[in-house]
């Protein structure tokens, strides 16, 4: 039963601290999104990868975030420095061209 | 941009009936996927249901179905015979060929027994 995989999930941390979110997509998708879930946002787009090449991350605040995957295996988002309101839900989701998504369990990040 | 609407915040419905959740989305291009995924309480998303416009046939899994309006750009999800395990967020989400995911805001439905 294939299944997209995060790491933690669940993570407390201080503000300013360093945090890495790790996701391994189902084997044989080409596409990694990593979205994040508040209650007041809703789902909010942060990154989108096609065969490891980022294709939109204007999602994404550029100067605490970034997202990268250095294999097929592998997607990575962190932020550094953490903040309070980047306390939220993160979720990877992976797929197969423009076929459907199929999601993460999710890493629940809690910033102090 | 494309958008997706859900005008339904919350909706509620009895054991065994039927409920209709409704979604309605905005693009200007023709061929294009819908999806209406589901979030439990345990937050995973599970894929419900998937549409292709260039179908015109609704999509039907189980006791879930689909109105699909393509001119009014209509895409409503209908459960039939609710269960207490259907109680969850449901989201609308639309995607063009080779694009990223637009998802709607969410209705949350409460199953009551």
């Amino acid at each position: 039963d294939a299944r997209v995989t995060q790491t933690p999930r669940h993570k407390v941390t201080e503000m300013g601290q360093e945090v890495t979110m790790r996701c391994q997509p189902i084997l044989g998708h080409n596409t990694v999104f990593w979205y994040r879930q508040t209650m007041m946002q809703g789902l909010e787009l942060l990154a989108y990868f096609r065969n490891r090449a980022p294709l939109d991350d204007s999602g994404m605040p550029k100067d605490r975030f970034s997202a990268e995957m250095p294999d097929a295996t592998l997607a990575t988002l962190k932020i550094q420095p953490s903040e309070p309101r980047d306390s939220a839900v993160y979720f990877c989701a992976s797929g197969l061209g423009s076929m459907e998504q199929y999601f993460g369990p999710g890493t629940r990040l809690t910033v102090l | 941009a494309q958008t997706v609407t859900q005008s339904q915040p919350e909706m509620s419905v009895q054991e065994a009936e039927t409920v209709t959740l409704s979604c309605t989305y905005d693009t200007s291009e023709s061929d294009y996927y819908l999806f209406w995924y589901k979030q439990p309480p345990s937050r995973q998303m599970i894929l419900v249901i998937r549409q292709e416009a260039y179908k015109q046939q609704n999509a039907t899994e189980n006791r879930f179905s689909v109105n699909f309006q393509k001119a009014a750009k209509s895409f409503s999800l209908k459960i039939s015979d609710s269960q207490l395990g259907d109680a969850a967020m449901y989201f609308c989400a639309y995607q063009n060929y080779g694009q990223n995911f637009v998802f709607g805001p969410g209705t949350r439905l409460s199953v009551l027994p």
